[in-house]
């Protein structure tokens, strides 16, 4: 198991297009979540899941964002007619619920968006 | 609100030690982690916190006081690699719920 992928590594769009990043989790991981990530800023909480259950989306998530993950296995991220102020790195994680690691969060590389 | 606080950046020297403070005001407690982040990387693993003390762990060490809302990392013996940003996060719910991040602490290591 190499941990969690994500794809694509970059993305450049224009305004008023629509994007869509995938995430896949380690496997066996339960839980998913999404982070959007600015420079010089910590990660922020977007949204997440329990298998294909989405648990909790922030007030951050505009009603041009959607996530699912339909198979309890990989989650898209779609954001529909960008904006320049949705230019940030977004990143995914996963987590287990039982066992030693069940603490722990394991982040992604992460998928940099730029929005011309 | 979730307010979570550490310096902007600090700079230590090569073989020195180094401690990054972060304090909290939250609206719920369970746990309080650090995560390193190398430029253009993901967020890797470093501590977990739940309960008062010092968790020590190879070079790195990290303390919690939950009646002051204050935790700190520890590096010691200071490696050029080391120069990162250090997350300090706050899990506010229980279960493995989401985090809440702090801006970052930007570590320089100087020779």
């Amino acid at each position: 198991d190499t941990g969690v992928s994500q794809n694509p590594r970059h993305k450049i769009t224009k305004r008023g297009q629509n994007v869509t990043f995938r995430c896949d989790p380690i496997s066996e991981h339960n839980r998913l979540y999404w982070y959007r990530q600015t420079l010089g800023q910590g990660p922020e909480f977007l949204t997440y899941f329990q298998n294909e259950a989405q648990l909790e989306k922030s007030r951050l998530l505009s009603d041009r964002f959607s996530a699912e993950r339909p198979k309890g296995s990989f989650s898209t991220l779609e954001i529909q007619r960008t904006e320049q102020g949705d230019s940030a790195m977004y990143l995914c994680a996963s987590s287990p619920t039982s066992g030693g690691a069940r603490n722990e969060q394991f982040f992604g590389p992460g998928t940099r968006l730029t929005v011309l | 609100g979730q307010n979570i606080d550490q310096p902007t950046e600090m700079t230590a020297t090569e073989g020195a030690i180094v401690q990054i403070n972060c304090t909290y005001q939250t609206s719920g407690f369970n746990g309080l982690f650090w995560y390193q982040q190398h430029a253009g990387e993901a967020p890797t693993f470093l501590s977990y916190n739940v309960l008062d003390g010092l968790e020590e762990k190879g070079r790195f060490s990290s303390f919690l006081s939950r009646s002051k809302g204050y935790s700190y990392l520890l590096l010691k013996e200071l490696q050029m690699k080391d120069s990162a940003s250090y997350l300090c996060a706050v899990r506010v719910h229980s279960g493995n719920t989401p985090l809440v991040f702090g801006k970052g602490t930007r570590l320089s290591v100087i020779a």
